[in-house]
């Protein structure tokens, strides 16, 4: 079936740091969607992308939704605490109604 | 402005019991779902719902039924309970579930354990 991989699984960083997390997908999506879960929490959205190439913004965060609609990247710049927690992509392929989701990256600031 | 709304947020089951876990939303969103997250494995869809009086299954649906008599209302059923249905579940709503909706808004999570 169709599946999203997502790396790394867990990413350590300094405050201050850059983080970066990837999603590949085996095939082609319609869109790609970015959830932040905060420890303990529950996931919430931060993005919709659904054209080819796309890239937007807010603030520290940038995604990227690649040229075949099959790869899509969130980057952090200069983590700050709040940043901390599981960052899940997820995208619609073949179903219209089923999200298929990567399983998420944990963001750790070392102390 | 509730959002969704999940009950209880824990519950301990023995193996073999039934329960109920209750969703309702007050967006007035078609799209209603069920998730469970376990460790390293993300979310996956255990059932959905397009509408009142409509449902369907989806990665993991084994184990669980679901009904929809109402746009706000979607109940997961545990027939007969199993460790392996040890999990958080996430039920997440909106406007119509198809790729161009947009965001799922998700309730806070049941965490249950089956002993």
């Amino acid at each position: 079936g169709q599946q999203v991989m997502q790396i790394p699984q867990y990413q350590h960083v300094q405050e201050g740091e850059d983080f970066t997390t990837y999603c590949n997908s085996s095939t082609t999506l319609s869109n790609i969607q970015w959830y932040k879960q905060r420890p303990g929490g529950h996931p919430v959205f931060l993005i919709q992308l659904v054209k080819s190439g796309e890239v937007k913004k807010q603030k520290r965060l940038t995604f990227q939704f690649g040229e075949a609609k099959k790869n899509s990247s969130l980057h952090i710049t200069a983590t700050q605490t709040t940043d901390v927690g599981t960052y899940f992509c997820a995208g619609h392929g073949d179903s219209n109604y089923q999200l298929i989701w990567g399983a998420g990256t944990k963001l750790i600031i070392k102390p | 402005n509730a959002g969704v709304t999940q009950t209880p947020k824990f519950q301990v089951l023995k193996t073999g019991q039934s329960m109920t876990l209750q969703c309702a939303q007050d967006m007035n969103h078609e799209y209603m779902s069920w998730y469970r997250q376990d460790p390293g494995m993300g979310l996956r869809l255990i059932h959905y719902s397009v509408g009142a009086g409509i449902t369907d299954q989806g990665e993991v649906p084994n184990g669980y039924n679901v009904s929809r008599s109402t746009t706000e209302d979607f109940p997961l059923r545990l027939l007969s309970a199993a460790p392996s249905q040890t999990s958080v579940y996430f039920c997440a709503s909106s406007e119509t579930g198809g790729w161009n909706t947009g965001e799922l808004f998700f309730g806070e999570g049941s965490r249950l354990t089956v002993l």
